[in-house]
């Protein structure tokens, strides 16, 4: 069965834009989390949404919010773009939180100049 | 919250060695993965192991929940073994996936 699908795979952006980014979770699997990676950050998470709600939020600004629709499709969107947010986003899915395992996507790599 | 350390965070084998890596919590989990990062940066499942053993071919991992840590064992390691490789874990008290800082393995041939 597919995997996690994320895209773009690559994005180039310049600072004070805004930008979306999308995950489309294996068939089944209703949780779809975000996670930001940075080298000095290292792996961070941003939120999840589990059939179109968001349950939990990391410790990020506002500028960075996302969304589930009911195909359990999700999409995340970065405001305001500042240098900073270059990093490889990760989208993960799972069937539900707790007793299974997270598949992760492949990644969209943003650079913001 | 819960802290997640890796160790060593640096590893450099020779082809057809064996290596260990070691990961240790600071509380309960209640879920627990091992991760290789490929150099494309797509997080690959290897085992999700909250407690017990499990074995995928030359890979082996072991969590002994009651103590804390988990091990993944590398046997035979081949240069397709490079990467990072990074713990992760959810515990009672928070649900979002904890990731350790990653091993760094480099296999030469």
């Amino acid at each position: 069965k597919a995997g996690v699908t994320q895209t773009p795979r690559y994005l180039i952006k310049t600072r004070g834009q805004q930008v979306t980014l999308s995950c489309s979770p294996i068939s089944g699997h209703r949780s779809v989390s975000w996670y930001q990676q940075t080298p000095g950050q290292g792996l961070q998470f941003l939120f999840e949404y589990f059939s179109e709600t968001q349950r939990n939020k990391g410790n990020f600004p506002g500028r960075f919010s996302g969304r589930q629709f009911s195909n359990s499709r999700s999409e995340m969107n970065v405001s305001t773009l500042e240098l900073g947010d270059s990093a490889l986003y990760l989208c993960a899915s799972n069937v539900d939180r707790v007793g299974y395992g997270y598949t992760f996507g492949s990644g969209t790599r943003l650079t913001v100049v | 919250g819960i802290q997640v350390e890796q160790s060593p965070p640096d590893l450099i084998l020779q082809e057809g060695a064996n290596s260990t890596l070691r990961c240790n919590f600071s509380d309960s989990v209640n879920n627990l993965q091992w991760f290789h990062q490929n150099p494309w940066g797509q997080l690959i499942n290897l085992f999700y192991i909250p407690s017990g053993t499990k074995q995928n071919g030359r890979l082996s991992a072991t969590t002994v929940a009651t103590e804390r840590y988990s091990l993944l064992y590398i046997s035979s390691s081949q240069t397709t073994d490079s990467g990072v490789y990074f713990c992760a874990v959810t515990s009672y008290n928070t649900d979002k996936l904890i990731f350790g800082t990653g091993t760094r393995l480099q296999v030469f041939p």
